[in-house]
């Protein structure tokens, strides 16, 4: 298993800052996933963060919203840039552990006002 | 694509009472997740099941895989406070390693 921290838990923030989470995990893992959760839905992959090499995004996601850094093996950034009310969600990051499937972090709750 | 197509979207049930929600697909998934997530907190991971037909345990959950790998249940006995949540099924894409998202089952207990 993986044990992932993940910061802040929770914000309120004015529309057109930005925020950056982040996520440490206690292991080193190849790939570490960015998710994105609206109020009562199910979860959305945002990116897919590689050490080394810049992020993969998914369909409706793009990296100037949603630029990623993954330094190291057990460390990652998620920014939400020029913030709208429309990102107010909770975002979650993921790693894979062999067999055992994912494991995320506590989630972020972004809200903007 | 692979879809995951989640059943009931929400149960109010008393407590006491048993449980029961499952997935299917279109197409064939090699491994079924069950999670739960409890308000504020990421998903956990309750059971993983890797072999057709496998039915697969954990105190009061019960998860099988279907025998066609198109589908699978999840039951909960005897149902407690705590076990109010959503409840989301996952399986990994052939193609890579990302996971398909159920849309969730949320779980709401009868005071």
């Amino acid at each position: 298993s993986a044990v992932i921290s993940q910061k802040p838990s929770r914000d309120i923030c004015q529309r057109g800052t930005s925020l950056t989470i982040q996520c440490q995990v206690d292991s080193q893992v190849t790939m570490m996933f960015w998710y994105r959760q609206q109020p009562g839905q199910s979860l959305t992959l945002i990116a897919t963060a590689n050490q080394g090499s810049e992020a993969t995004y998914e369909s409706g996601f793009v990296i100037d919203k949603f630029p990623i850094s993954r330094p190291n093996l057990t460390f990652s950034t998620l920014t939400v840039s020029n913030m709208s009310p429309e990102d107010s969600s909770i975002y979650l990051c993921s790693v894979l552990s062999g067999d055992e499937g994912a494991f995320f972090g506590q989630g972020t709750r972004l809200t903007v006002v | 694509g692979q879809q995951l197509n989640q059943s009931p979207q929400s149960m109010f049930i008393q407590e006491g009472e048993d449980v029961s929600m499952n997935c299917t697909s279109s197409s064939i998934f090699n491994t079924w997740l069950w999670y739960k997530q409890d308000p504020g907190e990421g998903p956990v991971l309750l059971i993983a099941l890797y072999k057709a037909g496998e039915l697969t345990s954990n105190g009061r959950l019960t998860a099988q895989f279907g025998i066609t790998r198109k589908d699978s249940f999840l039951n909960i006995s005897a149902s407690i406070p705590s076990d109010v949540g959503i409840y989301f099924c996952a399986g990994p894409q052939d193609s890579n390693y990302q996971l398909i998202w159920g849309a969730g089952t949320k779980l709401i207990i009868k005071p």
